[in-house]
């Protein structure tokens, strides 16, 4: 399997422009996830997706940020409009977590998204 | 009562060296603790995990040590080497029930092993 993947490798673009992340996650896994990393904050769950169903999105910052994920190999993280402050390096991971989760698989990432918004 | 602080933020080891990060949590429904290690460019990717059942994991030159009474945890490299520079990160999350596919990051500790 080729992992995570994540596209385009670095994005810039204007402020108030809209921005699309894509993300295909490795076959098989239910679970897919959306972070944001930053130095100030981290890694931070945007979004997660349990059988393509959003579960939880607490973690979207503001309803400028959206996500679907039309079905089990694909997903997208939009921003419209997008600002100076949304620039970060964004993730997608993916899991299996089966009934019996052996303890040591955890998350898949994708090598990431940089976006900078100028 | 979600977070979990890592300390220290940056570390520089020699090589050869034992490289210690600690990471201290205050949710008790935590029992499921990985270590993802991150290089520049990449995703974070799993490097060790343990449950509290045990006190202690080794994998090689990485080892967890867990304190559940402190509810604290660490990671420590043994004999680290250059290629060992990259950031870790601790985290945290119930092993099954609600919640238990969100994982809780700390912030990173940035080591850099050097010769």
């Amino acid at each position: 399997d080729a992992g995570v993947i994540q596209s385009p490798r670095h994005e810039v673009t204007e402020m108030g422009q809209e921005v699309t992340l894509r993300c295909k996650p490795i076959s098989g896994h239910d679970y897919l996830f959306w972070y944001r990393q930053t130095m100030m904050r981290g890694l931070e769950l945007l979004i997660y997706f349990n059988n393509n169903v959003p579960i939880d999105d607490s973690g979207m910052p503001e309803d400028r940020f959206s996500a679907k994920m039309p079905n089990a190999s694909f997903s997208t993280l939009k921003i419209q409009p997008s600002e100076p402050r949304d620039s970060a390096v964004y993730f997608c991971a993916s899991s299996s977590h089966g009934r019996d989760r052996p303890m040591g698989r955890g998350y898949t990432f994708g090598s990431g998204t940089r976006l900078t918004v100028v | 009562q979600q977070q979990v602080k890592q300390s220290p933020q940056s570390l520089i080891v020699q090589k050869g060296g034992i490289s210690i990060i600690n990471c201290a949590y205050e949710n008790t429904a935590f029992d499921y603790f990985p270590w993802y290690q991150q290089f520049p460019g990449k995703g974070p990717a799993l490097l060790i995990a343990i449950r509290p059942d045990v006190s202690e994991k080794k994998e090689g030159r990485f080892t967890i040590s867990f304190n559940k009474s402190a509810k604290q945890f660490s990671l420590h490299i043994m004999d680290s080497q250059p290629g060992d520079s990259a950031t870790y990160f601790c985290a945290a999350s119930p092993y099954s029930g609600a919640g238990s596919y969100q994982l809780t990051f700390g912030k990173g500790t940035k080591l850099s092993v050097i010769p």
